[in-house]
């Protein structure tokens, strides 16, 4: 078992370009998670799934836009990479009846410049 | 929204200490959960509290639900130098979905040998 992968581990961008973040779960887990994470702010919400085909905001959707068109897939697009979006991202995951327990991704370090 | 504030935001220890540190709202929440996140990898449970009052060990660790429901504090013994990490509380908002965490802005752990 892989858990939750994410592709790529590093990116470096230029303002106003474009990209896709993949996670991928291979745990059957109905739902998934993308977050945010920044110096002395912890992990923020940006957008996640409670099953196939369906998404929801978080506390900071803006400039992000996700796919969820595979169970074990959830897709975090930037459309027009901005320097505010320079973060570590997390995509996690989890079962249905586990209130609980995330399983996180080992991040993907973004930089805008 | 609903806040989740840590203290200390970093603590610099030596081998052999023990470690103290809380998470505080100014709402009530019904579940307290901890998780530490070691360097360049995603967070990881360790323990979870679900009653006012409660207190929970794990190893070395030791978790308690605040009477107030609005604090947790998490108590590490005999550190050791894999104990190096970021300390992440979090929780279900209170009155909201479950299906979505709230993390704090975390309390950063360095063990001198």
């Amino acid at each position: 078992n892989a858990g939750v992968t994410q592709t790529p581990k590093f990116r470096v961008l230029k303002t106003g370009q474009s990209m896709t973040l993949l996670c991928a779960q291979d745990m059957n887990h109905e739902y998934m998670y993308w977050y945010r994470q920044d110096p002395g702010m912890g992990l923020r919400l940006i957008h996640y799934s409670v099953g196939e085909g369906t998404t929801a905001k978080g506390e900071v959707p803006d400039g992000y836009n996700v796919s969820r068109l595979k169970k074990q897939n959830f897709l975090l697009g930037l459309e027009s990479a901005a320097p505010s979006q320079t973060s570590v991202y997390f995509c996690a995951s989890r079962l249905q009846g586990e209130t609980d327990t995330q399983y996180f991704g080992p991040g993907t370090r973004l930089t805008v410049l | 929204g609903q806040q989740l504030n840590q203290s200390p935001q970093s603590m610099f220890i030596q081998e052999g200490e023990d470690v103290s540190m809380n998470c505080t709202s100014s709402s009530i929440f019904n579940t307290w959960l901890w998780y530490k996140q070691d360097p360049g990898e995603g967070p990881v449970l360790l323990i979870a509290l679900y009653k006012a009052g409660e207190l929970t060990s794990n190893g070395r660790l030791t978790a308690q639900f605040g009477i107030t429901r609005k604090d947790s504090f998490l108590n590490i013994s005999a550190s050791i130098p894999s104990d190096v990490g970021i300390y992440f509380c979090a929780g279900p908002p209170y009155g909201g979905a479950t299906n979505k965490l709230i993390f704090g802005t975390g309390t950063l752990l360095a063990v001198q040998p």
